[in-house]
């Protein structure tokens, strides 16, 4: 069963518009840890941001803010006044005791930006 | 200075031969990972080591074999290699055994392409 889910295969938008990229999760873990990753086109996987489940307070780092809410296992990602270079594949993940801590990933969202 | 680094970036080979690919890390972590991204995106771990003791080991083909010679490298072999095994390869660290609250650092892939 797929722990996390990325509802949103492939999203386009044109330059400057703000986008919100979903991401649910499920664990019976109460100690448990959510990621967001980038992968651009070159194909590396870049890290973004860490939450852990006892820290609910949402983060804003530029551009990018997340929204964690755990009544929803939610863990949502807006990028502000979107930029072409924001293009490309971002992955939620879930880290759990259960699974060793290893990352278990979303299927990533697609994100295009148009200029 | 890499942090996290693959060799070879690609590889080509035929079916039914054997391969390997390295993986060192120089950032003094103690945890090590491989995971495997398909042709649709979705990436699954592989195999986790700690102290270069085998600490995850999902269900995979036993034709891989990963080796750790040491806490800074974690290398991959596979056997008799399958047109299904064409992939790409990441290799991650991070630090701690119960490493979910540490951001998982990968390496930049290996391309592996079996014809």
């Amino acid at each position: 069963a797929q722990k996390v889910t990325q509802a949103q295969t492939e999203i386009s938008v044109v330059e400057k518009e703000d986008v919100t990229l979903d991401c649910v999760y499920e664990t019976r873990d109460t100690t448990y840890y959510l990621f967001w990753y980038k992968q651009p086109p070159s194909g590396e996987l870049v890290f973004l941001i860490r939450r852990n489940s006892f820290d609910e307070q949402n983060e804003i780092s530029g551009r990018y803010s997340w929204n964690f809410q755990k009544s929803t296992s939610s863990f949502n990602f807006t990028i502000t006044a979107s930029q072409v270079v924001d293009s490309a594949v971002y992955f939620c993940a879930l880290s759990e005791e259960l699974s060793g801590y290893a990352l278990n990933f979303g299927k990533g969202t697609s994100l295009l930006v148009t200029p | 200075d890499t942090a996290v680094s693959q060799t070879p970036k690609y590889l080509v080979t035929q079916m039914g031969n054997d391969k390997s690919i390295k993986c060192e890390q120089n950032l003094g972590h103690d945890t090590m990972y491989w995971y495997k991204q398909d042709s649709k995106k979705f990436l699954k771990i592989m195999f986790s080591y700690n102290n270069k003791e085998l600490i995850i080991n999902e269900t995979v083909p036993n034709r891989f074999s990963p080796k750790s010679p040491d806490k800074a490298h974690l290398n991959l072999h596979i056997n008799s290699l399958e047109l299904g095994d064409s992939a790409v390869y990441f290799c991650a660290s991070s630090q701690g055994a119960g490493a979910g609250n540490q951001p998982q650092h990968f390496g930049d892939g290996t391309r592996l392409s079996i014809l």
